[in-house]
């Protein structure tokens, strides 16, 4: 067990509707990273927050949206959704992002289906 | 932008043979991570690799960094196939953020 929380495991909606996916990192850590991984596209990077903030943005389309709370659980908005949303979305936090030590811990994911 | 590639992507091997997985980037970076993913599973850790020449083992794995030439080998000594599954390198980015860029993983399928 990694520590870090995802939730649901699971989710089916349909095509224009809008999730909301919920990462809850280990205690003590400040950075969540948020990556989408599919067969095609292989584990994209999308954003990154530390401590409550913004801080590296990748191939997160503008229908997503995220954010970090002080309490450092973090929240992915997917919206309008596409067939191709469909994908395990995982959360990974750390520590200190520089830190020799630092190393990402992966939740174990959610699997979004858009029919 | 960074790019990270590894090879093979697909590798089936037989128990008891050694294969070497490959993983090239495109800048520089000052730190390669290697991670294990089962069918179906989360990410987890196996090595980190901070400096030209670093090489750290762990059981029948091996893996070693060459900052010069921007590569990065993970050597399996004698397979079992409790090593199936997929291995991914990441690159640490920075570029006044830190992003960990993942290579297109390398399945590994070891045949009894």
């Amino acid at each position: 067990d990694s520590g870090v929380t995802q939730t649901p495991k699971h989710l089916i909606t349909a095509t224009g509707q809008r999730v909301t996916l919920r990462c809850s990192p280990r205690s003590g850590d400040l950075s969540v990273y948020w990556y989408q991984q599919s067969l095609d596209q292989g584990l994209q990077f999308l954003i990154q927050y530390y401590n409550g903030e913004e801080r590296a943005k990748g191939n997160i389309l503008e229908r997503f949206s995220a954010q970090q709370f002080p309490d450092l659980h973090s929240e992915l908005n997917l919206s309008s959704l596409e067939l191709g949303d469909s994908a395990l979305y995982f959360c990974a936090s750390s520590l200190s992002p520089g830190d020799n030590n630092e190393k990402l811990f992966f939740g174990s994911g959610t699997q979004l289906s858009v029919l | 932008e960074l790019k990270v590639e590894q090879n093979p992507l697909f590798l089936s091997m037989q128990e008891g043979k050694n294969y070497t997985i490959y993983c090239n980037y495109s800048t520089t970076s000052d730190r390669l991570y290697w991670y294990r993913q089962d069918p179906g599973k989360s990410l987890e850790s196996l090595f980190v690799l901070l400096s030209n020449g670093a090489v750290k083992q762990e059981g029948r794995l091996m893996a070693s960094l060459d900052t010069k030439a921007r590569l990065s080998t993970l050597h399996i000594t004698a397979a079992v196939h409790d090593l199936s599954a997929t291995y991914f390198c990441a690159v640490a980015w920075v570029r006044r953020t830190y992003k960990y860029i993942f290579g297109t993983g390398t399945r590994l399928k070891v045949l009894a």
